[in-house]
């Protein structure tokens, strides 16, 4: 069965601070995709990153990386120099991809807290 | 593409009324997801489609809760009777996972519901 784990509820940083996100996936297809979502204080959710199973290279994207371990099952995701627009809550979601079955289960998210 | 496009953006209703809500996914997009989501619970898949076809409602919560897509740009999600543990916010999502690509899921602004 497909499951997301992430076990930080919430994290409060200080502005310029460096924060990882952690996340822990399930599944036992060998073919899946994760994701990463934003959800600022105004309540939408913004797609930020999809990877693939077959592929572990590490992205970055401004002060957004992503670390994707299949040895850890593990899709971290760091925010260098966080800024107080940050503020959001942070989901990651696992896809597996079996035909006439995709679905998105998401993990109970990361509230992150940037003070000035 | 104006996205995925839900309505009401807010309900408001008595506990025993009928609740319906509405969404009109991307078009082209031939899987849609309605979830949702609680302080409590997270974000909660309901019940997903494919070409308009009932997937997996396994995350339907109880008969009261009903989804249907009658065609490829519109679906609709009704709880009868609600009751205030349905108080939540409802996101619509689709994807265009059935062209053999795995993509992300695009949300809605979402319906934020409170039964009183």
């Amino acid at each position: 069965a497909q499951k997301v784990t992430q076990a930080q509820t919430e994290i409060s940083v200080v502005e310029k601070e460096d924060v990882t996100l952690d996340c822990v996936y399930e599944t036992r297809d060998t073919t899946y995709y994760l994701f990463w979502y934003k959800q600022p204080p105004s309540g939408e959710l913004v797609f930020l990153i999809r990877r693939n199973s077959f592929d572990e290279q590490n992205e970055i994207s401004g002060r957004y990386s992503w670390n994707f371990q299949k040895s850890t099952s593990s899709f971290n995701f760091t925010i260098t120099a966080s800024q107080v627009v940050d503020s959001a809550v942070y989901f990651c979601a696992l896809s597996e991809a079996r035909r006439g079955t995709y679905k998105y289960i998401f993990g109970t998210g990361t509230r992150l807290k940037v003070l000035a | 593409d104006a996205g995925v496009i839900q309505s009401p953006r807010h309900e408001v209703t008595e506990m025993g009324q009928e609740v319906t809500l509405r969404c009109k996914p991307i078009s082209g997009h031939d899987y849609l997801f309605w979830y949702r989501q609680t302080m409590m619970r997270g974000l909660e898949l309901l019940i997903y489609f494919n070409n308009n076809v009932p997937i997996d409602d396994s995350g339907m919560p109880e008969d009261r809760f009903s989804a249907k897509m009658p065609n490829a740009s519109f679906s609709t999600l009704k709880i009868q009777p609600s009751e205030p543990r349905d108080s939540a916010v409802y996101f619509c999502a689709s994807s265009p996972y059935g062209t053999g690509k795995a993509t992300e899921a695009f949300f809605g602004q979402g319906t934020r519901l409170t039964v009183v």
